[in-house]
C-alpha cells in the first residue's frame, strides 16, 4: 500500500530552468493537491484536482501549472524556476476527508539557484 | 475567506505532561472540518485527528484530544502523557470544501523534555 508517491525526494534547478514533480496515488482517491511549504508560513496550497481532468487554483498559482490526465496522477510544473520558488513541495490527496483526512506524500526538497 | 492561526511558534513539556497546543479559526461557512498534523523531522504530514463543525462531542484519537470550543472558534489539541516521540511540528488546518481544499496555520514547534 503505497499511498501518495512524490518523485523526485530533491532537486536543484537553476533559474531559468524547467521541471515537473510527480504525484502518483494508489487509493483511487478524487481529490490531490499541491502545496508548498516555507519557513514560518506553514503549508500553502498552490493549485488542486476535485477529479481527472480537472484542476483549480489555490492560494499561490503564479509560476505554477498543472495537469490531472489520469485519476491516480497529478503533475506540477515550473516552467521557468526562480529562486522564490525554492520550497519544500506536498502533494495529497483525499477520498472523504472528514473520515479519512488528506494523505500526504513525503515531499520534494526543491533548491532553485 | 478562511484563516487559521496559531500563536504559539514553541512549545516545551517534560516527559508524561499535558500539553495543549491553540488553534483559532475564521470562517464564515457553517459547515467546516478541523484537523490536527503532526510533522516530525523527517518531513512526513501526518493526520492525527478530525473535528466535524455539527459534531457534538469532542474528538478523541488515543492521547490525542481536540478541545473544540465552537462559540469562541477554537480548535486546541490537547496531547496527553506526553512521550519524547512526540516532539515534532504541529499543524492545525481546516476544509471548509468538502475536501476543495486545506487552510493550514503557521504551525507549533513542541519540544518534550525529559
Amino acid at each position: 500500500n503505497a499511498g501518495v508517491t512524490q518523485t523526485p525526494k530533491f532537486r536543484v534547478l537553476k533559474t531559468g530552468q524547467s521541471m515537473t514533480l510527480l504525484c502518483a496515488q494508489d487509493m483511487n482517491h478524487e481529490y490531490m493537491y499541491w502545496y508548498r511549504q516555507d519557513p514560518g508560513m506553514g503549508l500553502r496550497l498552490i493549485h488542486y484536482s476535485v477529479g481527472e481532468g480537472t484542476t483549480a487554483k489555490g492560494e499561490v498559482p503564479d509560476g505554477y501549472n498543472v495537469s490531472r490526465l489520469k485519476k491516480q496522477n497529478f503533475l506540477l510544473g515550473l516552467e521557468s524556476a526562480a529562486p522564490s520558488q525554492t520550497s519544500v513541495y506536498f502533494c495529497a490527496s483525499t477520498r472523504q476527508p472528514d473520515i479519512y483526512g488528506y494523505t500526504f506524500g513525503s515531499g520534494t526538497r526543491l533548491t532553485v539557484v | 475567506a478562511q484563516k487559521i492561526t496559531q500563536t504559539q511558534p514553541g512549545m516545551f513539556v517534560q516527559e508524561k505532561e499535558a500539553v495543549t497546543l491553540d488553534c483559532t479559526y475564521d470562517t464564515s461557512d457553517p459547515s467546516y472540518g478541523l484537523f490536527w498534523y503532526k510533522q516530525p523531522s523527517s518531513g512526513e504530514m501526518i493526520f492525527l485527528i478530525y473535528q466535524g463543525s455539527y459534531d457534538q462531542q469532542n474528538a478523541t484519537e488515543g492521547r490525542y484530544s481536540l478541545n473544540f470550543q465552537k462559540a469562541r472558534k477554537s480548535a486546541n489539541l490537547v496531547i496527553s502523557a506526553s512521550q519524547l516521540g512526540d516532539s515534532a511540528m504541529y499543524f492545525c488546518a481546516m476544509d471548509t470544501g468538502g475536501g476543495n481544499k486545506l487552510t493550514f496555520g503557521t504551525g507549533t514547534q513542541l519540544k518534550v523534555e525529559l
